[in-house]
């Protein structure tokens, strides 16, 4: 069974701090990997995309990728009361010839102000 | 940017009925897929599309039926409604390709009384 694990939460950090999510994977073949942010009752919305090991910066966000471990992460500087969000981690993998995207159940992040 | 309109945001439906859930895409996608998102249990996919008229099982397909009569357009069909369908469902459309993300449309609430 390919999963994608993420910690539920919800994860409390103060406002202007950094925010720490993390994602692992079990399936090796994984190629892609994608962030998305999801408000309380809306759809998700892609925040970062991440393909190869290292990191990768978007403005506040950074996503992290270790193919090694399995590990993917997302922090985010600065946090803000408008960051309060679930995060959902997705990996892109491809079975029989197609491709297939596996979502982690999320964590929530909740910003102090 | 890339627009996935799902035609209706809140829907409430009989048990028994037929219903239909739209979902139109405006990039030319060759990827179209449906979810459906209950709290503590993520996104699961219900039905995917990789070109007019294919369609492949998801993970949950029982119950649900889907049509491609179009790139554009990719309809999920619950063809006698229950009570257990009740949930928030999400369309979602890719480009085809290694690192290319989904992007979701608003999301449809369904009722099933």
């Amino acid at each position: 069974q390919k999963e994608v694990e993420q910690n539920s939460g919800p994860l409390s950090v103060p406002e202007g701090a950094i925010a720490s999510l993390n994602c692992t994977y079990s399936d090796r073949g994984s190629q892609s990997f994608f962030w998305y942010r999801q408000y309380s009752g809306k759809s998700p919305e892609l925040i970062m995309s991440i393909y190869s090991n290292g990191d990768k910066e978007d403005g506040r966000f950074t996503a992290q990728l270790n193919k090694a471990s399995q590990y993917v992460s997302l922090l985010i500087r600065d946090s803000q009361p408008s960051d309060s969000a679930t995060y959902l981690c997705a990996v892109k993998v491809e079975t029989s010839g197609t491709y297939k995207y596996i979502f982690g159940t999320g964590t929530r992040l909740k910003v102090l102000a | 940017d890339v627009k996935v309109t799902q035609s209706s945001r809140y829907l409430v439906k009989r048990t028994g009925e037929k219903v239909f859930l739209e979902c139109v895409q405006d990039m030319d996608h060759e990827n179209m897929f449906w979810y459906r998102q209950d709290p503590g249990l993520g996104l699961r996919l219900i039905y995917f599309s990789y070109d007019v008229k294919m369609k492949e099982k998801g993970d949950i397909p029982e119950g649900y039926s889907v049509s491609r009569e179009k790139k554009e357009r990719f309809s999920l069909i619950l063809e006698s409604a229950s009570t257990n369908q009740t949930s928030m469902y999400l369309c979602a459309s890719s480009l085809g390709g290694r690192n290319q993300p989904q992007h979701f449309g608003d999301g449809t609430r369904l009722s099933i009384l």
